[in-house]
């Protein structure tokens, strides 16, 4: 079955800009979405199909995906962004969740 | 609103059974396949199950690990989805939410706020 990998938490500074990736074989050729979730909240959706936000998520957070690696990044870091994510692909039916990133602004 | 909410959660003994609902409002509940996402306490999402709309003639598919012990209905009538848990174990115990397959996003963009399940004796 298909596998995703991610770091299990990444710092940042306040203000600063945020890397969080997601490593698959050949993810390139799917269509990766992130999550994330606060503590004691459900997950939301922040980006879908690699590159596209949903209504209300703030323009600072972007999605990349190309060879074996899927990135969101997060410009100007806040303290409101701590959270974990999560990335997730179908592999045909069934969804496939990375292991998630706890993101800590420091 | 668009949402969803949860409700049946519970503590069951191990090799009981418990029934979860989730109730849509907001958007059209027929023509959305709905899946079920598990979370252990500080642990990751799984992935248990999903059910596809009438169009598709209501098709389910499960994670391996509970499959042929959780069923997976839906009610359009009611705008409302079931997980039916059977057999639980104590690796069952986990948060439990339902949520939408949204298109054109192809994503799980609705989510509801989830419901405890705790199997122990």
């Amino acid at each position: 079955s298909y596998e995703l990998t991610q770091a299990l938490s990444v710092s940042v500074a306040l203000g600063q800009t945020a890397t969080i990736t997601c490593e698959g074989n050949n993810i390139g050729s799917k269509s990766v979405h992130w999550y994330q979730q606060k503590p004691g909240q459900a997950p939301v959706l922040v980006i879908y199909r690699d590159t596209n936000r949903p209504s209300g998520i703030p323009e600072r957070i972007s999605g990349s995906n190309s060879g074996s690696t899927a990135t969101l990044t997060i410009s100007r870091a806040q303290v409101g962004d701590e959270a974990e994510f999560y990335c997730q692909v179908w592999d045909g039916s069934p969804a496939v969740f990375g292991g998630g990133t706890k993101l800590t602004v420091l | 609103e668009v949402q969803l909410v949860e409700s049946g959660g519970g503590l069951v003994q191990p090799g009981g059974s418990l029934k979860l609902s989730c109730a849509a409002s907001g958007f059209s509940f027929s023509g959305s396949a709905v899946h079920w996402v598990r979370q252990a306490s500080g642990k990751g999402l799984e992935w248990v199950g999903r059910i596809k709309i009438k169009a598709d003639k209501y098709a389910t598919e499960y994670a391996a690990s509970v499959k042929g012990r959780f069923t997976i209905s839906r009610d359009d009538s009611k705008n409302t989805a079931y997980l039916q848990l059977n057999s639980l174990r104590t690796e069952d115990t986990a948060m439990y939410y339902c949520t939408r397959l949204g298109a054109p996003a192809d994503a799980l963009d609705i989510w509801g706020q989830g419901t405890m399940v705790t199997v122990s004796s």
